[in-house]
């Protein structure tokens, strides 16, 4: 089973500047025939169910803010989040959807410093 | 609206069963890939299972192989999870699942989670 190591496990960071986070795989999630990463991104509120912000690594869900972006290929890859706002603090899962089980991340919570 | 609401989750002794439910509306259920999800008390997201749109084919968490069933129900638009043998560390919300995937040269690829319900509590205690 793919194991998907998440860091750090919080951050802190100011209203406006940029948050980063890194998610990392045990094994490759490019894909031969597509040339597609399957790595997914999620954020979740307190008291909500997770939302579906990134797949593909890169591609933002419809009506996800262009401020949140992904990248990255292979084994490794980052969520970023420039000019932070309040409603951003949450905590961020990754999710690889390479092949079942589709394991996640421990996840990254995010706050206002 | 797509909607999944989940029912069915409670408190059960170690070894007991419970058997989850979760009616969907808003889209076509018999086309999508459904899943289960949970998420222990103050801890992260653990996919649990999920399910092709006949019910034919089938995926595990390797911790729930051989206790949990996941099936469904195309007719009453229903996704199940039938919990037995069932243990402390199972006690989570459950969060009833949609997949977001596509087929790519006749095989099936997953992408995520594109709706999710509000999810259901069970508890595992003596």
């Amino acid at each position: 089973d793919i194991v998907m190591t998440q860091s750090p496990d919080s951050l802190a960071v100011s209203l406006g500047e940029r948050a980063t986070i890194n998610c990392k795989s045990s094994r490759s999630l490019l894909y031969s025939s597509n040339y597609k990463n399957y790595l997914t991104w999620y954020q979740q509120k307190p008291g909500q169910p997770p939302k579906l912000l990134i797949y593909w690594a890169s591609t933002r869900e419809s009506g996800v803010p262009d401020r949140f972006s992904g990248s990255g290929s292979g084994t490794d890859f980052t969520l970023s989040i420039r000019n932070l706002q309040a409603e951003d603090v949450a905590v961020y899962y990754c999710q690889q959807s390479y092949s079942p089980p589709y394991s996640f991340g421990r996840g990254t919570k995010l706050e206002i410093k | 609206e797509e909607q999944l609401v989940e029912s069915g989750g409670g408190f059960v002794q170690p070894g007991g069963s419970l058997r989850l439910s979760c009616r969907v509306s808003g889209f076509t259920f018999d086309t999508y890939w459904m899943s289960w999800v949970r998420q222990a008390p103050g801890k992260g997201l653990e996919w649990v299972a999920n399910i092709n749109q006949e019910g034919k084919d089938r995926y595990y968490v390797a911790s729930v192989k051989g206790r949990f069933t996941i099936s469904r129900d195309n007719t009453k638009n229903s996704l199940y999870l039938q919990m037995d043998s069932l243990r402390a560390e199972d006690t989570a919300v459950y969060y009833c699942a949609r997949d977001r995937g596509s087929f790519v040269w006749g095989n099936y690829h997953y992408y995520g989670v594109d709706v999710w319900g509000q999810g259901t509590t069970v508890i595992v205690a003596s």
